[in-house]
């Protein structure tokens, strides 16, 4: 079992303020690791794929960060606007394909 | 690729029927994802398989829960009886074998046992 947690929970942020949440994960067993945006009455939509330490990746506004040693991903938002407003789910795939997914951060963007 | 389908979109159903819900990967991925929905708990992972065979089913909850995949094309999920608490959004998943690749996810079937 992939234990996958990720930090808050929830979170609420003014339209323009930037924020970041966590993704933590094992880090022995490390194969590649996912950040999905899910909308409400959506299905999860794909955002980032990382598979090196160290990779930074970018989206408009949002990127991601991978330690794969010390076993976490942070999500960036910057200037966040109320579209944003979904939750942030994080997932570790595993040697054999499996996507483990955490509990997700849900981001509300309020005007 | 249309991507994944899944059907029905919404299920209606009394408790103690059986329940089938079906999903149709993209073409050519040799992984397929069930999961579970609710607000309890998030996006529960319930049995995936690797080529047609389920590899893990752990999360599968009740003996109630049944999968299959009879081909490359096609995979179902019965629940048998249904109970009320089997009430949520069930998301079909496919993707294939390798590093960084991301999982496809259909736009789910939303149950309601009565």
């Amino acid at each position: 079992i992939l234990n996958v947690e990720q930090s808050p929970q929830s979170l609420h942020v003014q339209e323009g303020d930037s924020t970041n949440f966590t993704c933590s994960f094992p880090s022995s067993n490390f194969y590649a690791l996912h950040w999905y945006r899910w909308e409400t009455a959506k299905s999860p939509e794909a955002l980032f794929v990382m598979t090196l330490n160290g990779d930074e990746k970018k989206k408009g506004r949002i990127s991601a960060t991978l330690n794969t040693k010390e076993g976490y991903s942070y999500l960036y938002i910057k200037g966040s606007q109320p579209e944003d407003s979904a939750t942030y789910l994080c997932a570790l795939t595993d040697s054999w394909g499996k996507f483990q997914f955490g509990a997700g951060t849900q981001v509300v963007v309020t005007p | 690729d249309a991507g994944v389908i899944q059907s029905p979109r919404h299920e209606v159903t009394e408790m103690g029927q059986e329940v089938t819900l079906r999903c149709k990967p993209i073409s050519g991925h040799d992984y397929l994802f069930w999961y579970r929905q609710t607000m309890m708990r998030g996006l529960e992972l319930l049995i995936y398989f690797n080529n047609n065979v389920p590899i893990d089913d752990s999360g599968m909850p009740e003996d109630r829960f049944s999968a299959k995949m009879p081909n490359a094309s096609f995979s179902t999920l019965k629940i048998q009886p249904s109970e009320p608490r089997d009430s949520a959004v069930y998301f079909c998943a496919s993707t294939s074998t390798g590093l960084g690749t991301e999982a496809f996810f259909g736009q789910g079937t939303r149950l309601t046992v009565v």
